[in-house]
Parts: structure tokens; C-alpha cells; sequence
């Protein structure tokens, strides 16, 4: 069975670094994408960006590009989402999720999710 | 970072049928496949709808997708209590190189 657990609540100071996790289990960790999402509060659903745990080929949206930065170990299957400065606009509910695949290289979505992790950033 | 276009809000009686549309463009929806995603208060967000319009193992056969041109849409025909979530649809985005959601639909069971 296909897991994924991440990392628990964090409170935060503006300007304070972050780094968060997600680790996964059941599958092969490196054959499969890893994508982060964020959910503001009572907000929709921002694709954040991905990253390839074969080779850390990561691709960012535009809207986090430069503020965020995505890694993995993939000696713990475990995948991270770090901040070097929080702002308080970063208060949100950060989810990852496997990308799983269909016959085609374009058929892909998102199973399993993590339960997300809330970060608060309050001076 | 542009968004796939969802009403607010749609609701049903038990029983009832809804529908919910998800209009997006030419390098989203028109060139991808379209995903839907089920949100409930507290719990891990899960995917109802994937390619468009196949149903993963332990959904229930009420949901349905469909896409057509630059728009899709999810049904839930036989509306029941624990429906009552937030729904995104999602798609790739061949300008953008990364994926859109939906602004998303709240699914109130009256």
C-alpha cells in the first residue's frame, strides 16, 4: 500500500528558515514525481511545483519559483520543501503527493496525498 | 499563474444529480488530461476522477467525468451526505509548464 506521511505543524517567525517533509512508502520512490501544493487559508489549491527523486529534476511554478526550494533523500525516500525566510504570507497548509501515471506521458495525477502540513508564520 | 474556471457552489438533495463544470483554455484542458479532487475538513485531499474520466479502485460508480473542447465536468448522480466537500478539477498546462487547479466548487447536501 502506497503511504505518505509528512512532517507535523510548524509556528514560525517571520524570517525564519523551514524546511518540511513528506516521506513515502509502498512504491519505488525514485521512478515516480513528487509535487507540493499549497492551500492558503480558506483559499483553492496552488500547484507549487515537482521534483524527479531519480535525479532531482525539480520544475517550479512561476508563482513560487525563487522562494521555495523542493529536494529529496532518497536514501529515506523522503522529499522536502524549504523556505531560507518565512513570510507571514506563508501561512498555509502544504500538501505533497505522489504523481502517479497512465499509459501516456502526458496522462498523470496526483494519488496518494499526505494529510498536509500547516505552517503559521506569526511575528 | 492563471486558474481553470469552477461555480462557487453547487448543491442537492439526497438522491439528486450535480454536476459540476471546470472551464479552462486550449493549453490546458484542451490539450490535457483533466483530474478531479475531493477535499474534506481534515483529511488528505483524494483524487475521484483521473484522466479525464476513469474512476479510481473505491470511488463510487455515482462519480463521473467527462471533457469536451476546453471544458470538462464531474457528476455525482445519487448525491449522498458524505459527498458534501470541496471539489478541484486540475490539468496540465502546456504554456505554463506545470499544472492549474480549479478555482474550485463547494458541494453543500441539503
Amino acid at each position: 500500500e502506497v503511504q505518505v506521511v509528512q512532517s507535523g505543524a510548524e509556528v514560525k517567525k517571520p524570517g525564519e528558515p523551514l524546511e518540511i517533509s513528506c516521506k513515502v512508502s509502498g512504491y519505488i520512490f525514485t521512478n515516480y514525481w513528487i509535487t507540493w501544493v499549497r492551500q492558503m487559508p480558506g483559499k483553492g489549491l496552488e500547484w507549487m511545483g515537482m521534483i524527479c527523486p531519480g535525479d532531482s529534476d525539480t520544475r517550479y511554478s512561476p508563482s513560487f519559483q525563487g522562494h521555495v526550494t523542493l529536494s529529496v533523500d532518497k536514501s529515506i525516500n523522503t522529499a522536502y520543501l524549504q523556505w531560507s525566510s518565512l513570510k507571514a504570507s506563508d501561512t498555509a497548509i502544504y500538501y505533497c503527493a505522489k504523481r502517479s501515471t497512465g499509459a501516456t506521458t502526458s496522462d498523470h495525477w496526483f494519488d496518494p496525498w499526505g494529510p498536509g502540513t500547516l505552517v503559521t508564520v506569526s511575528s | 499563474q492563471s486558474e481553470l474556471t469552477q461555480p462557487p457552489s453547487a448543491s442537492g438533495t439526497p438522491g439528486q444529480r450535480v454536476t459540476i463544470s471546470c472551464s479552462g483554455t486550449r493549453s490546458n484542458i484542451g490539450s490535457n488530461y483533466v483530474n478531479w479532487y475531493q477535499l474534506l475538513p481534515g483529511t488528505a485531499p483524494k483524487v475521484v476522477v483521473y484522466s479525464n474520466n476513469q474512476r479510481p479502485s473505491g470511488v463510487p460508480a455515482r462519480f463521473s467525468g467527462s471533457r469536451s473542447g476546453t471544458s470538462a465536468s464531474l457528476a455525482i448522480s445519487g448525491l449522498q451526505s458524505e459527498d458534501e466537500a470541496d471539489y478541484y478539477c486540475a490539468a496540465w498546462d502546456d504554456n505554463l509548464i506545470g499544472y492549474v487547479f480549479g478555482t474550485g466548487t463547494k458541494v453543500t447536501v441539503l
